[in-house]
């Protein structure tokens, strides 16, 4: 079974919009990753986030984790239509991937 | 190219026939990672070589299925008595000897069985 389980399924955005998608997982964890992949394509790593930080920047994303509800988001800001993807979330060094976000940006 | 390499890209094949797919990881990871990932769905765990040990593998990993890395670098999966469900894109991830939990990786392999 799939632990991380994103929302929404599909979101479609003006390009410079912000997108926000989430995760949640259903056990304790020692982080939790982000990945894009394009389609057809291998998965691309983003960002961790371990159980103990709360919010991680890297360029125009923003990762929050809430351990409490066992849920994560990503927030991309100023989208391009470059950031066209699917994204999902995973946890443990397994990596168990949800059915992640496909995002598209509209020029 | 270091990044992780698989081949072939594509394979198309009739159903009851083998066929083995390679994953090359990048040079200094020695942890390696199968999966598979059908349309519209995540990437599922397949199993996992540490070294050339293969130290864990899914229930999903049936008889038919079978991985080796035998010099602990490049690594194989073979399915035998290939079946229309077997349909899948195969990925395969290695990561290094540090404690991140990064995988990194490859193209992925496309499996057609008609």
């Amino acid at each position: 079974s799939q632990q991380g389980e994103e929302d929404p399924q599909a979101l479609s955005i003006q390009e410079g919009e912000n997108a926000t998608m989430n995760c949640s997982y259903k056990t304790s964890i020692n982080n939790l990753q982000w990945y894009r992949q394009n389609s057809g394509r291998g998965l691309v790593h983003l960002i961790l986030i371990r159980s103990n930080e709360r919010e991680k920047h890297s360029g125009r994303l923003r990762v929050t984790l809430d351990t409490s509800k066992k849920s994560s988001s990503l927030l991309i800001t100023a989208s391009r239509a470059a950031d066209t993807a699917s994204y999902f979330c995973a946890t443990e060094r397994q990596l168990t991937f949800g059915s992640g976000t496909q995002l598209t940006v509209l020029p | 190219d270091t990044g992780v390499s698989q081949n072939p890209r594509h394979k198309i094949t009739k159903r009851g026939q083998n066929v083995t797919f390679r994953c090359d990881p990048i040079s200094e990871h020695n942890r390696l990672y199968w999966y598979r990932q059908t349309l519209g769905q995540g990437p599922e765990f397949l199993t996992y070589f540490q070294n050339e040990a293969q130290l864990e593998k899914s229930r999903l990993l049936s008889d038919r299925f079978s991985a080796e890395r035998p010099k602990g670098s490049f690594s194989t999966l073979e399915i035998q008595r290939t079946e229309q469900g077997d349909s899948a894109m195969y990925l395969c991830a290695s990561r290094p000897r540090t404690s991140t939990d990064t995988q990194y990786f490859g193209p992925g392999t496309r499996l057609t069985v008609l």
